[in-house]
């Protein structure tokens, strides 16, 4: 079974810029989540969609955004880039259920800067 | 909220040495508990998960980790650390409660090994 891919591996990006990440979760995964990785930072929680629904979102301005399709493959999107943005985009999707089913599997990451 | 506190951000072994890393947890009541391994500039692999149950979990690589309650810890654990280990660990918390699958991670420990 392939697991999450995510598209592109690396961005560059000039202040200002919008930008759109890809996530494709493994086959049969509905619950797809958002994290930026930062070495200031570490790992922090965007958003995470379930059934083309936010179900939970992190402490992130209105800038980051992003949506699930019908097939569960996921969109983030980050308007009006700045330096701070430049991060490890990781994505992750999970199975549906109760206890050892919410365990999640992630992707590679995309690489995005900002100049 | 949840918190989870990596005391150590480096770590450095011989090799063929034992390895402890550790992990402390804030949480009202038991969350989930999970370790996560890092290999530069790849994803997060899942090393072990602690749901319910026995405390001492094994998982992937020889790695185990144990839960303690009363300490709020889930130390992660190798008897013999192999060269292909170093890599950047996290330790997660989930809440039970929570409907979605958002995690808390702790800031890493970075862990090198000498020949």
């Amino acid at each position: 079974k392939a697991g999450v891919t995510q598209t592109p591996r690396y961005l560059i990006k000039t202040r200002g810029q919008q930008v759109t990440l890809s996530c494709s979760p493994i086959s049969g995964h509905r619950s797809v989540s958002w994290y930026q990785q930062t070495p200031g930072q570490g790992l922090q929680f965007l958003f995470e969609y379930f059934s083309e629904t936010q179900r939970n979102k992190g402490n992130f301005p209105g800038r980051f955004s992003g949506r699930q399709f019908s097939n569960s493959r996921s969109e983030m999107n980050v308007s009006t880039l700045e330096l701070g943005d430049s991060a490890l985009y990781l994505c992750a999707s999970s199975l549906e259920g109760t206890g050892s089913l919410r365990t999640l599997h992630f992707g590679n990451g995309t690489r995005l800067t900002v100049t | 909220a949840q918190s989870v506190t990596q005391p150590d951000i480096h770590i450095t072994v011989s090799e063929g040495a034992s390895l402890e890393l550790r992990c402390n947890y804030s949480y009202g009541a038991t969350p989930y508990l999970f370790w996560y391994v890092q290999s530069p500039g790849q994803g997060l692999q899942l090393l072990l998960k602690y749901f319910s149950g026995d405390t001492l979990v094994q998982g992937i690589k020889g790695f185990e980790a144990e839960f303690k309650r009363s300490q709020s810890s889930f130390n992660l654990r190798k008897p013999s650390v192999h060269w292909s280990d170093a890599a950047e660990y996290f330790c997660a918390v989930g809440a039970p409660d929570n409907a979605g699958n958002m995690l808390t991670f702790g800031g890493g420990t970075r862990l090198m090994v000498k020949p």
